[in-house]
């Protein structure tokens, strides 16, 4: 059973409108949240974190935003950006304790159109 | 500052043979941590290293498996023998804190 769930596969936007990935998650010992960008054929890249003691963590362009009581979490890219063209992956993490994996979600594809 | 670089890029093998994945964490980070994205889906944990001890393999899909970090400083991912379900994309992260460093990934053929 998936504990971070992405249910948009794929997302398409106008150039210098704002897009909006979501992300819901199941488990509720994860006190921090990670957003990742991907191109092909290379490795994630770390975007924005939030910890759960926020509802909002803002950097540049893009924002992530959390609702803990609905388990959810929001990525807001505003103006979009043909080069934000990627797949986005959503993770989760628990601080305390010895188990420091990530868990992912299933990733969204976004497309940003000229 | 190097990121996190990873050997090789790619791999195909036949079904019951040996791959060796490697991986170079960033310099100075005591975990390091091994994930696998199998057909597009999501990136799975496998497992842990605190320096050069397994802090948490729960992820390791069977004893086919097997990771080493001897020194603390590079790590190493054997298949043996590779099944045809063990394709993928194979990828290392290291951290010092919440955040994770990845790597660009090894994809794994196995035919």
């Amino acid at each position: 059973d998936q504990q971070v769930k992405q249910n948009s596969p794929s997302l398409s936007v106008q150039e210098g409108r704002i897009s909006i990935l979501n992300c819901d998650y199941t488990n509720s010992m994860f006190d921090y949240f990670l957003w990742y960008k991907k191109y092909p054929a290379e490795g994630p890249t770390f975007l924005i974190s939030i910890s759960s003691i926020k509802d909002k963590n803002e950097d540049g362009r893009f924002t992530v935003f959390l609702n803990k009581s609905a388990k959810h979490l929001s990525l807001h890219i505003v103006p979009s950006q043909p080069g934000d063209s990627a797949v986005y992956f959503c993770a989760a993490g628990i601080s305390s304790g010895s188990a420091r994996q990530l868990t992912f979600g299933s990733g969204t594809q976004l497309t940003v159109l000229p | 500052e190097a990121g996190v670089t990873q050997f090789p890029s790619h791999s195909v093998i036949e079904k019951g043979q040996t791959v060796t994945l490697r991986c170079d964490p960033i310099s100075g980070h005591d975990n390091l941590y091994w994930y696998r994205r199998v057909m597009g889906k999501e990136i799975k944990f496998l497992l842990h290293f605190v320096k050069e001890s397994k802090q948490d393999e729960s992820g390791m899909p069977n004893n086919r498996f097997l990771a080493e970090r001897t020194g603390g400083t590079y790590s190493t991912l054997k298949v043996q023998p590779a099944e045809l379900e063990d394709s993928g994309v194979y990828f290392c992260a290291s951290s010092q804190s919440e955040k994770q460093y990845f790597g660009p990934g090894t994809r794994l053929t196995v035919t």
